[in-house]
């Protein structure tokens, strides 16, 4: 294992439910990511988290809101998702200011918007 | 527009062989770049790095080149497994703020017995 642990592995939501996916690492690394990974689509970045800073990408949409309240923790809040929200959810950490910075990512979470 | 491609979405080859994928990127100038394995239903697992400044990094059946010049990676396994097949992905790291790694499409490589 990568040391990255994400739960649910598999969620099914209504677009009018709340839900929330967790991610943990136990790498002591001080960077997070939420990454979205569509069929045929390349993995989009959504969130950062670097030295407890968020760096935003713009284009996420606000039903989807990130919670980061440790550098070990991080948190993806649903709400009022849409169908072609249903993806694969990744997490990722890396420890900044180190040369190379590669990321360790979660197993995912398979997430089915109905 | 910024791009990046990898040359096919599938590659098919027989054990033994060597597999080359390709991964070429427009109007970006990356410090590193970086490989990456995916297999179904899992999260990306890392397998290689490059500096901008190397041109070829090795690491037991892997070989990556870097040509900043071409704006062009490529990926080399040698003696090919079945084991190998899975997909693989180019991610640029444009060092900015949280290590932000942007991601090609990726191609899938199935190498069979």
């Amino acid at each position: 294992e990568t040391g990255v642990t994400q739960t649910p592995r598999h969620l099914v939501m209504g677009m009018t439910n709340k839900k929330s996916l967790k991610c943990e690492q136990h790498l002591g690394h001080n960077a997070m990511y939420w990454y979205k990974q569509s069929a045929k689509k390349p993995l989009e970045l959504m969130f950062v988290y670097s030295l407890e800073e968020r760096v935003e990408n713009n284009s996420v949409p606000s039903r989807f809101s990130p919670e980061c309240p440790n550098s070990s923790h991080l948190f993806l809040h649903l709400h009022t998702l849409q169908p072609e929200d249903s993806a694969l959810y990744l997490c990722a950490s890396s420890q900044e200011k180190r040369e190379g910075g590669e990321q360790f990512f979660g197993p995912g979470t398979r997430l089915t918007v109905l | 527009s910024q791009k990046i491609e990898q040359n096919s979405e599938a590659l098919n080859i027989q054990e033994g062989k060597t597999a080359t994928l390709t991964c070429n990127y427009t109007n970006y100038s990356p410090a590193y770049l970086q490989w990456y394995r995916q297999d179904p239903g899992r999260g990306p697992v890392f397998l290689l790095l490059i500096r901008e400044n190397e041109k070829e990094k090795r690491k037991e059946r892997l070989k990556v080149t870097f040509d900043t010049t071409l704006k062009q990676s490529l990926f080399h396994i040698t003696a090919s497994q079945p084991a190998d097949s899975a997909t693989y992905l180019c991610a640029l790291d444009m060092r900015t703020a949280g290590t932000a790694l942007i991601f090609g499409k990726g191609t899938t490589l199935s190498v069979s017995s």
